[in-house]
C-alpha cells in the first residue's frame, strides 16, 4: 500500500494566519491526491482534488500545490471555521489510503 | 443533489455479523458512472477505505479485509449494503458509506454520509 504521510501532526495558529500542511507519498502518485476537511462529529468533506482543484464551493483561500510524491494544502488567511482536521488522499494505487490527518488548533 | 444516510445497528457481538445499509437519494446512483464505496474511521484515529460496488454489481475490497467484506447493491432501492463477519473491538469504528467518483475519478469519495457508530462489544 502507499503510505501518506502528513506534517505536522497539529498546527497552532491564529484567525488570519497563512498556514500550510504537507503529504508525502512513500512513492510517485503523480497527480492523484486529495484533500478533505472534517469538523468534529462531521464526515470527511472533499476540499481539493487533483492536487490544485477546489471543489464547489470551496472558498478561495484553500489551494493545493505538488506533485510526484510532495504535495501542499495552504490556508491563505485562517477563518474561524477553518480550525478543524484536514487529511490528504491517495488514489493512484489500489487500496486508496489517506494520511494521519492534521489538526489545526486556535492558538 | 445526492445525499446518503448509513443505517443499521450500532451494537455487534464479537464473532457475530456486522450488517450495515446506505440508501442514497438523488438520480445518480442509477447514471452507471458512479461506485458505491464503505470506509471507516477506527476511533481517534485515521480513515480506511473498505471496498466499493459498481453500478453494475461489480466489487472491490481492501485486501486486508477481503475474507470477511461482502459489498451488495439494491438498485431498486437504492440503497447498497455492506457485510462484515467475525467482528472483533478492532471493527469497533465509524462507518461511512460515500459516492466515488467513478469512471475518470476513481477513488475519489464525494458525497459522504454523515457515518454511524458501530461498537463490537459482548
Amino acid at each position: 500500500d502507499i503510505q501518506m504521510t502528513q506534517s505536522p501532526s497539529s498546527l497552532s495558529a491564529s484567525v488570519g494566519d497563512r498556514v500550510t500542511i504537507t503529504c508525502r507519498a512513500s512513492e510517485t502518485i503523480a497527480s492523484y491526491l486529495h484533500w478533505y476537511q472534517q469538523s468534529p462529529g462531521k464526515a470527511p468533506k472533499l476540499l481539493i482534488f487533483g492536487v490544485s482543484n477546489l471543489q464547489s464551493g470551496v472558498p478561495s483561500r484553500f489551494s493545493g500545490s505538488g506533485s510526484g510524491t510532495d504535495f501542499a494544502l495552504t490556508i491563505s488567511s485562517l477563518q474561524p471555521e477553518d480550525f478543524v482536521t484536514y487529511y490528504c488522499q491517495q488514489s493512484y494505487g489500489s487500496p486508496p489510503t489517506f494520511g494521519q490527518g492534521t489538526i489545526l488548533e486556535m492558538k | 443533489q445526492v445525499q446518503l444516510q448509513e443505517s443499521g445497528p450500532g451494537l455487534v457481538k464479537p464473532s457475530q455479523t456486522l450488517s450495515l445499509t446506505c440508501s442514497v437519494s438523488g438520480d445518480s446512483f442509477s447514471s452507471g458512472v458512479y461506485f458505491w464505496t464503505w470506509l471507516r474511521q477506527l476511533p481517534g484515529k485515521g480513515l480506511e477505505w473498505l471496498g466499493y460496488v459498481s453500478s453494475s454489481g461489480t466489487t472491490h475490497y481492501t485486501p486486508s479485509l477481503k475474507s470477511r467484506l461482502t459489498l451488495l447493491l439494491d438498485t431498486s432501492n437504492q440503497q447498497f449494503s455492506l457485510k462484515l463477519t467475525s467482528v472483533t473491538a478492532a471493527d469497533t469504528a465509524i462507518y461511512y458509506c460515500a459516492r466515488d467518483g467513478g469512471r475518470g475519478s476513481y477513488f475519489r469519495f464525494d458525497p459522504w454520509g454523515p457515518g454511524t457508530l458501530v461498537t463490537v462489544s459482548s
